[in-house]
């Protein structure tokens, strides 16, 4: 198993650009999250989704965008890219059952300018 | 309100042992978490607590207090790569979410 997956690794957006994040996981996990971490900071959870078809608002959702059209895919969108979501992006997954311990992606490090 | 504190950085020497402190303050609990994540990479999953009391695993053990929100992370006979950030997680009620303190940066010196 791959696990999780993220594409791009690093990606510089000019002000006002848009792009898209890929996060693909192999697991058969049904909840999918994606996160941001700002530097010496801990994770913000941006969306999150229990199955395909189903996303939810986390804490910080504003400027961003998701959609599952498969258990494997969540996919995450910016529109119009704004120097404050310059951070570093995680994608994460998790089985319904047992502990809930999240697996994580390698990360996407994101500087908008 | 949600609120998760724990110490932003702590330093230890090796072959010693450290523990880490972790309170919060939460609308709902249904487990806690620590993971680990080095510089440059992505959070690994250490422990999970959702009962009272102390579960071990080798070099790392965890504890939980429901009662005063708090939980600990012990590391013993530190190595070198023990070296990292160590993160606190409180599992909510919905959809398996985390809420993530801000982290403890641990140094560990020769």
């Amino acid at each position: 198993n791959a696990g999780v997956t993220q594409t791009p690794k690093f990606r510089i957006l000019k002000i006002g650009q848009s792009m898209t994040l890929q996060c693909t996981q192999d697991m058969n996990h049904n909840y999918m999250y994606w996160y941001r971490q700002d530097p010496g900071m801990g994770l913000k959870l941006i969306y999150y989704s229990v199955g395909a078809g189903i996303t939810d608002k986390g804490e910080v959702p504003n400027g961003y965008n998701v959609s599952r059209s498969t258990t494997e895919d969540f996919p995450l969108r910016l529109e119009l890219a704004a120097p404050s979501q310059t951070s570093v992006y995680f994608c994460a997954s998790t089985s319904r059952t047992g502990a809930y311990e999240q697996y994580f992606g390698p990360g996407t490090r994101l500087t908008v300018t | 309100g949600q609120n998760i504190d724990q110490p932003t950085e702590m330093t230890a020497t090796e072959g010693a042992i450290v523990q880490i402190n972790c309170t919060y303050q939460t609308s709902g609990f249904n487990g806690l978490f620590w993971y680990q994540q080095h510089a440059g990479e992505a959070p690994t999953f250490l422990s999970y607590n959702v009962l009272d009391g102390l579960e071990e695993k080798g070099r790392f053990s965890s504890f939980l207090s429901r009662s005063k929100g708090y939980s600990y992370l012990l590391l013993k006979e530190l190595q070198m790569k023990d070296s990292a950030s160590y993160l606190c997680a409180v599992k909510g009620n919905q959809g398996g979410k985390l809420i993530f303190g801000q982290g403890t940066e641990l140094s560990v010196k020769p």
